[in-house]
């Protein structure tokens, strides 16, 4: 089975550009979250969905970041303007409530981003 | 304010001896937890979980253990490999938070020959 896919792998880009990060989600699962990894502050969930919808996005830094889920099958992290202290791994997750809620999410091998 | 800490940034065994990594919690909502591990470039990987019903919890070498009273966790691993060498991550979560993850800052695991 095809895991969590995230693309691209590695981002590098001026200050002040767009930055868009795209994530397919496991077939099947229900809710997609959006996770930031940096040495200061670990791994942090930034916003999650469940059935596509937007469920809590209080850990989503700025205004400058927005995230969307058009279908169950891809979500997009969007970063305008960028700056370098949005530099980070980004990680995307996916998980199936399933019978039971209590289920573990599995993560995509992130987007490293740089930002010059 | 850290809710899932893991105080040991680093812990080192060798081969074949038990790996035992902790971590302590501070929210006493948390009802399930859970161990991921993490090999550098890629994303961390499930290994592990356990409901707050439960204070044990066994899967191949690996166990965790609950301990509620002392909002302490730990992940034991027997016997130790050195592909065991990885970041481990300590990950708690409230039942009716939609599956919203709290990660503890992760410790480096090193298994030597």
């Amino acid at each position: 089975d095809a895991g969590v896919i995230q693309s691209p792998r590695h981002e590098v880009t001026e200050m002040g550009q767009e930055v868009t990060l795209r994530c397919k989600p496991i077939s099947g699962h229900n809710s997609l979250f959006w996770y930031r990894q940096t040495m200061m502050r670990g791994l942090e969930l930034l916003i999650y969905f469940n059935n596509n919808v937007p469920i809590d996005d209080s850990g989503m830094p700025e205004d400058r970041f927005s995230a969307k889920m058009p279908n169950a099958s891809f979500s997009t992290l969007k970063i305008q303007p960028s700056e370098p202290r949005d530099s980070a791994v980004y990680f995307c997750a996916s998980r199936s409530t399933g019978v039971s809620f209590n289920q573990p999410q599995h993560f995509g091998d992130g987007t490293r981003l740089s930002i010059l | 304010d850290q809710q899932v800490k893991q105080n040991s940034p680093s812990l080192s065994v060798q081969e074949g001896r038990i790996s035992i990594l902790n971590c302590d919690y501070t929210n006493s909502m948390f009802d399930y937890f859970l161990w991921y591990k993490k090999y550098p470039a890629e994303g961390p990987t499930f290994l592990i979980s356990i409901s707050s019903i439960k204070d044990k919890n066994e899967d191949g070498r690996f166990t965790v253990f609950l301990n509620k009273s002392a909002k302490h966790l730990s992940l034991h691993i027997v016997p130790s490999q050195p592909g065991d060498s990885a970041v481990y991550f300590c990950a708690a979560s409230v039942y009716n938070q939609g599956g919203k993850l709290i990660f503890g800052q992760g410790t480096e695991l090193s298994v030597k020959p």
